[in-house]
């Protein structure tokens, strides 16, 4: 299957801080990436569908101001939690579309806000 | 509302001892329904995309089929690397592509 990366894999930042996390599509180019949240023991929540060159589509009760998503390139979009705080400390995962309509993970970043 | 139910929550099964794994779901127009496979602390896994009622796919000891209801993933003679979370998901025809996830089946397999 297709890979996807995101880096970091896990991060530690201070109250207040904000924190970018990358999704790549190493092989083949994604029109649309999906960022979706996991915490512990639940199933992925979607907060947004970012499509390349245009502003990201975010789920009711996702604030985009806090939650920025660029998506410059067909192998790239980015998250980017703004003012961070202990109740955002969450597994972020993102997923990007192949042509053929199958969706490929990343492998996650766990996000610790002290 | 699109909702995904998926039973059982948890599952323990000995090495070789087959089961299947239920998802039921209402969406308003289907686009997919997709199974994956997620470890602790990863991202799901793709395994499986099945479109229409009827539609059956196999992968080494699993075999997922749908209905216009609910989708079974059939497990035959597990081994304990199969030991994981199944997820099932659905997209719907209005959804943009998205995919809207049940919580789950947490199996595990022993020796």
């Amino acid at each position: 299957g297709a890979v996807v990366s995101q880096h970091p894999s896990w991060v530690i930042c201070k109250s207040g801080t904000s924190v970018k996390i990358e999704c790549r599509s190493l092989d083949f180019q994604a029109t649309t990436m999906f960022w979706y949240r996991q915490f512990p023991k639940q199933s992925l929540m979607l907060m947004a569908t970012s499509n390349e060159g245009s502003k990201a589509t975010y789920e009711q009760g996702v604030e985009k101001d806090k939650f920025l998503i660029n998506h410059a390139s067909l192998t790239l979009s980015t998250l980017t939690v703004t003012s961070a705080h202990p109740e955002d400390s969450s597994f972020y995962i993102c997923s990007a579309g192949t042509p053929g309509n199958e969706q490929f993970f990343g492998p996650g970043t766990r996000l610790t806000v002290l | 509302e699109d909702q995904v139910t998926q039973s059982p929550e948890a599952l323990r099964l000995q090495e070789g001892e087959s089961s299947s794994l239920n998802c039921s779901y209402t969406v308003s127009g289907l686009r997919g329904l997709f199974w994956y496979r997620q470890d602790p602390g990863k991202g799901p896994e793709f395994l499986f995309t099945l479109y229409s009622a009827g539609e059956e796919k196999e992968k080494e000891r699993l075999k997922a089929t749908l209905t216009k209801k609910e989708s079974f993933l059939h497990i035959t003679a597990p081994k304990p690397e199969d030991s994981a979370t199944y997820l099932c998901a659905v997209q719907a025809a209005n959804s943009g592509y998205a995919l809207n996830f049940g919580k789950g089946t947490s199996l595990l397999v022993t020796p």
